[in-house]
């Protein structure tokens, strides 16, 4: 069965510390990517990563950075966190390539709270 | 640029009953894909249902299926005999036919709420 996993279900940070987010896939996908989830917004694409070391900007990707250095590890660095980036953040791979019918594959979310 | 609207915060439905999710797109490719996916309160989104911009028929999986009008750009998701443990957020997503890499864009999403 195929497997996406994030390290945290929840997590409590302090504004100003620099947070990692780790996602790990067990199915040999090419392509990572970084969601924020906020009510009323839906999801929106922070960084997507489509082979190792390579990644592109998304929609919303002012405060993040992202880091893969192996193919099945994508993570999501919060350099300094501040309070608008509350959120629940959601991690998903997919095959390589670019076919419109290649869906995504979900991990459970973390909730971040930053206070 | 893409974009996907749902335009239903919040949806009832008795159970048993069938219930239809809308869900509208704006994009000018001319291939692209439509999906929905379901969020139980878990938070893990779950993947239903799948129809490309070519495909003649409307798509089915068990009890979703997806209305898919392409003249007026709308694929909305029709549950039939709906169940308690239909009760989830719902999300519209497409991914564009022209260099897209896979990303999804979603809809802001529809919570459903089954009721006996």
């Amino acid at each position: 069965d195929v497997k996406v996993t994030q390290s945290s279900r929840y997590l409590v940070k302090r504004t100003g510390e620099k947070v990692f987010l780790e996602c790990v896939q067990d199915m040999d996908h090419e392509n990572m990517f970084w969601y924020r989830q906020d009510p009323g917004l839906g999801l929106r694409l922070i960084y997507f990563s489509y082979d190792v070391k390579m990644k592109e900007k998304g929609d919303i990707p002012e405060g993040y950075s992202v880091s893969r250095e192996k193919k099945e590890r994508f993570s999501l660095i919060l350099e300094s966190a501040s309070t608008n980036q509350t959120s629940m953040y959601l991690c998903a791979s997919s095959l390589a390539g670019d076919r419109v019918n290649e869906k995504l594959f979900f991990g459970s979310g973390t909730q971040l709270s930053v206070l | 640029a893409q974009k996907i609207t749902q335009t239903q915060p919040g949806m009832f439905v008795q159970e048993k009953e069938a219930v239809t999710l809308d869900c509208t797109y704006d994009t000018s490719d001319q291939s692209y894909g439509l999906f929905w996916y379901k969020q139980p309160s878990s938070g893990e989104m779950i993947f239903l249902i799948y129809q490309g911009s070519y495909d003649e028929q409307n798509a089915t999986e068990g009890r979703y299926s997806l209305n898919f009008q392409k003249a007026r750009k709308s694929a909305n998701l029709v549950i039939s005999a709906s169940q308690l443990g239909d009760s989830a957020m719902y999300f519209c997503a497409m991914i564009p036919g022209r260099g897209g890499g896979n990303k999804l864009t979603f809809g802001t999403g529809t919570q459903l709420k089954v009721e006996l």
